[in-house]
C-alpha cells in the first residue's frame, strides 16, 4: 500500500517570499502524484500533477512541484507568495487501478502573513 | 455544469439517528467517492464507486453504507449515528486522472 507523509503541518511566511512545502510518499509501483488545495470551507481544487514526462509541473498560478523519484519526493514550491496563497495544502498519490483512489497526507497549512 | 454538489450544507444528529448526505454529479463521471475529513489527518476514503451498481469499500467504512443507482448519484447513508462520525465529509467524482470534490457537509453528533 502507498502512504503520503506531510512533516509540516503549518508553515508560516511573509508575503512576497519563497516557500516550500514537502511531501514524500511510499511505494512499491509507479504513482501519479498531485497537489490540492483548500482554500476555508471549501472543498479541495486540484493545483498540479505529475502523472508522466517531465519531472517539473506548474499551475497556472505560480506553484511548481518536482517529482524526485531516487528521494520520493514531491515538493511544492512558490517563489513570491501572496495573501490570497494562504490554505491548506495536501499531497496526494495513486497507483492507478482498483478505482484509481487517492491517498492523502495529513495537509500542510500555510499561512501568509504582511 | 453544477460539477459536484452536496447536501445539506451542516447538520446536527442525535446518537443513534440515521440521515443520508447527497451526492450529485453532472459530468457523467463513472468514478464516484465519499471522504471523511478530521482536522489534522487529511482525507479518509469512506466508499466508492466504478459505475452505476458497483460499489466498494475504503479505508474507514464501518458505520455508513451507500449505494449507486445511477451515474449522476451517490448517496452516504449512516445508519446508528456515533460521535465518531462527527466530521466533515466530501464527496468527488474523477475524470481519468482528476478528481473533483463537492463543498463538502459539515456533520456534528451529539
Amino acid at each position: 500500500a502507498q502512504s503520503v507523509t506531510q512533516l509540516d503541518s503549518q508553515v508560516p511566511v511573509f508575503e512576497e517570499a519563497p516557500v516550500e512545502l514537502r511531501c514524500n510518499y511510499s511505494s512499491s509501483v509507479s504513482v501519479y502524484l498531485f497537489w490540492y488545495v483548500q482554500y476555508p470551507n471549501q472543498g479541495l481544487q486540484l493545483l498540479l500533477k505529475y502523472l508522466s514526462g517531465s519531472t517539473l509541473v506548474e499551475s497556472i498560478n505560480g506553484f511548481e512541484a518536482e517529482f524526485n523519484k531516487s528521494q520520493t519526493s514531491f515538493h511544492l514550491r512558490k517563489p513570491s507568495v501572496h495573501i490570497s496563497d494562504t490554505a491548506e495544502y495536501f499531497c496526494a498519490v495513486s497507483v492507478g487501478g482498483g478505482g484509481n483512489k487517492l491517498t492523502f497526507g495529513t495537509g500542510t497549512q500555510l499561512k501568509v502573513e504582511l | 455544469n453544477a460539477g459536484v454538489t452536496q447536501t445539506p450544507k451542516f447538520r446536527i444528529l442525535k446518537i443513534g439517528q440515521s440521515m443520508t448526505l447527497q451526492c450529485t454529479q453532472d459530468m457523467n463521471h463513472n468514478y464516484m467517492y465519499w471522504y471523511r475529513q478530521d482536522p489534522g489527518m487529511g482525507l479518509k476514503l469512506i466508499y466508492y464507486s466504478v459505475g452505476a451498481g458497483i460499489t466498494d469499500k475504503g479505508e474507514v467504512p464501518n458505520g455508513y453504507n451507500v449505494s449507486r443507482s445511477t451515474t449522476e448519484d451517490f448517496p452516504l447513508r449512516l445508519e446508528l449515528a456515533a460521535p465518531s462520525q462527527t466530521s466533515v465529509y466530501f464527496c468527488a467524482s474523477k475524470t481519468k486522472y482528476e478528481q473533483y470534490f463537492g463543498p463538502g457537509t459539515r456533520l456534528t453528533v451529539t
